[in-house]
């Protein structure tokens, strides 16, 4: 079975730019959420994708905006970066279905680190 | 508020038993996960109680009480490799986890 993989690895960005980060799930999966994890703190829900829809999302701004294709890979997109959103960015994926929506743990990616300066 | 309370960093010898504490406060409750993350590394799925009572998993055992708001994970005969975060994480009544900070584990020979 493959994991879930995410890239790219690292990332360093500026002030202002937009950045894209991808996520390919777990296969027989079909539910992908990101997570935004500063150094030292739990990860932050950022928002899930299920059947390509956004069906749930975190304190984040609209700046945060995401993607799920037909394959259930993902992408996040975040647009006039800030220093703040420098972290790193954890996707997951799992299994929902109907009545089972409590049982199914999240896998998770190696992560993004992505460095904002 | 939803708040999820750990301790911040424990210490222990190899060989010994530790138990790492959570209590939490949501918006509903659907399950409580524990979670390892070694250092650069993803978190990885330990355990998952959604009744009261003990779960064990060779090494590890979690412990629910609803009525308390608390959990407890419990790691027997410490190796080192057991040195990482363990992360609580609660699932609430809109299906969301919400994540605690992370107990970082220290073991010593």
């Amino acid at each position: 079975e493959t994991g879930v993989t995410q890239s790219p690895t690292h990332l360093i960005k500026t002030r202002g730019q937009q950045v894209t980060l991808r996520c390919s799930s777990q296969s027989g999966h079909n539910t992908v959420s990101w997570y935004q994890q500063a150094l030292g703190q739990g990860p932050q829900f950022i928002f899930q994708y299920y059947r390509e829809e956004e069906n749930g999302r975190g304190n984040f701004p609209p700046r945060f905006s995401g993607l799920q294709f037909p394959n259930y890979s993902s992408e996040l997109n975040v647009n006039a970066l800030e220093l703040d959103d420098s972290a790193l960015y954890l996707c997951a994926s799992s299994l929902m279905s109907a009545g089972n929506e409590m049982a199914s743990p999240l896998h998770f990616g190696n992560g993004t680190r992505l460095t904002v300066t | 508020g939803q708040n999820i309370d750990q301790p911040t960093e424990m210490t222990a010898t190899e060989g010994a038993i530790v138990q790492i504490n959570c209590t939490y406060q949501t918006s509903g409750f659907n399950g409580l996960f524990w979670y390892q993350q070694h250092a650069g590394e993803a978190p990885t799925f330990l355990s998952y109680n959604v009744l009261d009572g003990l779960e064990e998993k060779g090494r590890f055992s979690s412990f629910l009480s609803r009525s308390k708001g608390y959990s407890y994970l419990l790691l027997k005969e410490l190796q080192m490799k057991d040195s990482a975060s363990y992360l609580c994480a609660v699932r609430d009544s809109n299906y969301q986890l919400i994540w605690g900070a992370g107990t970082k584990l220290i073991i010593k020979p």
